[in-house]
């Protein structure tokens, strides 16, 4: 058990609708991370947050945000659903901000599986 | 643009004999590099981490890697396959310019034959 939670495990939606997904971090981690696997495109980083601030984006799509709380837990807005946004959603925290010359080792949740019918 | 390879996206070993999962990362400034394991419907976990310190790194359940510049390879080994090693291993890198992101391998999935 990495101590990181995601909810819920397991959704079902259909096309153009909204869900949101929710991550708590391990108590202390102030970094939260968002992956995406999926069969075609592998897994993916999303965006990272550091103590409630945007620090880092990848190949997140407009039609998805994200938010980290004051209490450090995170949430991944998933809007317009398409039947490609099925995949297996990871969360991730660390205890740090990462530098230039440090990494700190990121605890991965155990992923919240969406299908877009 | 920085990227990491896994040379085989299915390997299948007996138990007991030697396991190699290919890795090569694009050369660019210095990498971290990362072994990840997935077992089946569950998190990602770490297996092992190169961070510039012993070329040479172990890891958990047995499993080692060696981190060769000169071929930009990460390949991971272990001398003696398990059952409960059958999962999807993943290569991960990551730079000192990317912060914390992670960019990931397209994964390798060994099966152990009994």
């Amino acid at each position: 058990d990495s101590g990181v939670t995601q909810t819920p495990k397991h959704l079902i939606t259909a096309t153009g609708q909204r869900v949101t997904l929710r991550c708590s971090p391990r108590s202390g981690d102030l970094s939260v991370y968002w992956y995406q696997q999926s069969l075609d495109q592998g897994l993916q980083f999303l965006i990272q947050y550091y103590n409630g601030e945007e620090r880092a984006k990848g190949n997140i799509l407009e039609r998805f945000s994200a938010q980290q709380f004051p209490d450090l837990h995170s949430e991944l807005n998933l809007s317009s659903l398409e039947l490609g946004d099925s995949a297996l959603y990871f969360c991730a925290s660390s205890g740090g901000l990462a530098g230039a010359s440090s990494y700190n080792e990121q605890f991965f949740g155990p992923g919240t599986r969406l299908t877009v019918l | 643009a920085q990227s990491v390879t896994q040379l085989d996206s299915h390997v299948s070993v007996s138990e007991g004999t030697p396991v190699l999962l290919r890795c090569n990362y694009s050369s660019s400034y210095s990498p971290s590099l990362f072994w990840y394991v997935q077992h089946p419907n569950k998190g990602l976990q770490l297996l092992l981490k190169y961070t510039s310190a012993a070329t040479l790194v172990k890891g958990i359940n047995g499993f080692e890697a060696e981190f060769k510049k000169s071929e930009t390879s990460f390949h991971l080994t272990k001398p003696s396959a398990h059952m409960s090693d059958a999962a999807e291993y993943f290569c991960v890198v990551t730079y000192y310019n990317q912060g914390g992101k992670l960019i990931f391998g397209q994964g390798t999935e060994l099966s152990v034959k009994p």
